[in-house]
């Protein structure tokens, strides 16, 4: 099946600071989403992504399918941004959904 | 409307117990999704329903048994199980994309937290 892997695994950056996170993913796909779970375990969708560019407020995110990755910018982290990040692929059938391996953030005040 | 709500929230089982876990979601959805998460890793797709019937299956064992009532409804029965499948477990559903410019966002319920004794 394909892969997914995410870097860093894990992240701790102080408020204010901006960061970049990563996911390959080892062939095409046809689905991109990228969630944030947050300490209680509770999966929030960020962005549904297969290729392009989208912004959501201090959030933006980039996928470029041709070259296998995505990327998920976070600006000027607050506490709250603390959690998990997991990007979410489907290739194949759109609902055969693999997660990555996820990155751990933690925003110090 | 865009919650998926699953009862109960924490479940404790023995091991020859029958139980069952509920979600619901009254967005519209055609495709509701059940998935296993374990400590510190992410979460594992286990079965995915498609205008209510099973369309994928990923291999799990028979003491997992899957229903979906309607297009709202979605149930996991438990029996027979074993310590090693205590974990968090988390439904999602989605519209179900057929085209390719389509989308087909997840939504996620909070999730039940089982612990089998």
């Amino acid at each position: 099946g394909i892969q997914v892997e995410q870097s860093p695994p894990d992240l701790i950056l102080q408020e204010g600071a901006n960061s970049t996170l990563r996911c390959n993913f080892s062939d095409s796909v046809n689905n991109l989403q990228w969630f944030h779970q947050n300490p209680w375990g509770q999966l929030i969708n960020l962005f549904y992504i297969p290729s392009g560019t989208k912004q959501n407020g201090r959030l933006s995110a980039t996928t470029v399918a041709t070259e296998r990755y995505s990327l998920l910018y976070i600006s000027s982290s607050q506490t709250t941004d603390s959690g998990v990040y997991f990007c979410a692929v489907s290739s194949g059938g759109y609902q055969k959904v693999t997660f990555g391996t996820g990155t751990k953030l933690q925003v110090i005040p | 409307d865009t919650e998926v709500t699953q009862t109960p929230k924490h479940l404790v089982m023995g091991m020859t117990n029958k139980k069952s876990l509920k979600c619901e979601q009254h967005m519209g959805h055609r495709a509701m999704y059940w998935y296993k998460q374990k400590a510190k890793k992410p979460p594992e797709l286990m079965f995915v329903y498609s205008y209510e019937k099973l369309s994928i299956n990923e291999s799990v064992p028979s003491r997992f048994s899957p229903e979906c009532p309607n297009s709202s409804l979605l149930n996991l029965h438990l029996h027979a199980l074993q310590p090693e499948d205590s974990a968090l477990y988390l439904c999602a559903s989605s519209q179900l994309a057929l085209e390719a410019t389509a989308t087909d966002t997840q939504y996620f319920g909070p999730g039940t937290r089982l612990t089998v004794l």
